[in-house]
């Protein structure tokens, strides 16, 4: 079974400038979460998509946005960038989203911001 | 607010040296407790889940233990490609509770 796939693997991107991120769960995962991961943070929390409705959120400025489509591919969206949003922007899949699941990652990508 | 603490920051070992990986957490009610690992420029790879004091997990040289504040990655005779960050994270029982990440161990095991 494939994994969960995220495009594209490496970005770079000017100040001001937006961005749209990509990710394909696992087939048959219809939840999908994303996190911010720098050197200094770790791994951070930003959403999670369940059946195309935002479930959860983190403590992100409203700059960061996503949405889930109804075959489950979630994209994630950062308007006006800022220096500090350079870093590895992860995906995660489960299968239902009800309760206790594992999540399994994507490779990330790589977003520096200039 | 959920928390999790994972010490040390780094760890160097050499190969066959056994040792023990500490994560710490405050949460109010434990749902479960996750393991990861995770290579440079590669997303978080599953390893263990723990759900309840006492439980263990044994993958290879890798065993997850679990208290009511603490878990611990033991590595038994390493080698070098146990090298890698290990991620712990936990979820609460609270309403769609989300995973709350440690910074993440740095193990590095030379020949």
């Amino acid at each position: 079974k494939a994994g969960v796939t995220q495009t594209p693997r490496y970005l770079i991107k000017t100040r001001g400038q937006q961005v749209t991120l990509s990710c394909s769960p696992i087939s048959g995962h219809r939840s999908v979460s994303w996190y911010q991961q720098t050197p200094g943070q770790g791994l951070q929390f930003l959403f999670e998509y369940f059946s195309e409705t935002q479930r959860n959120k983190g403590n992100f400025p409203g700059r960061f946005s996503g949405r889930q489509f109804s075959n489950s591919r979630s994209e994630m969206n950062v308007s006006t960038l800022e220096l500090g949003d350079s870093a590895l922007y992860l995906c995660a899949s489960s299968i239902a989203g009800t309760g206790l699941e594992t999540q399994y990652f994507g490779p990330g990508t790589r977003l520096l911001v200039l | 607010e959920d928390q999790v603490t994972q010490s040390p920051e780094a760890l160097r070992l050499q190969e066959g040296e056994s040792s023990s990986l500490n994560c710490s957490y405050t949460v109010s009610g434990l749902r479960g407790l996750f393991w990861y690992r995770q290579d440079p420029g590669k997303g978080p790879e599953f390893l263990f889940t723990l759900y309840s004091a006492g439980e263990e997990k044994e993958k290879e040289r890798l065993k997850a233990t679990l208290t009511k504040k603490e878990s611990f990655l033991h590595i038994t005779a390493p080698k070098p490609e146990d090298s890698a960050t290990y991620l712990c994270a936990v979820q609460g029982t609270g309403a769609n509770s989300k995973l709350t990440f440690g910074k993440g161990i740095t193990l590095s095991v030379r020949p």
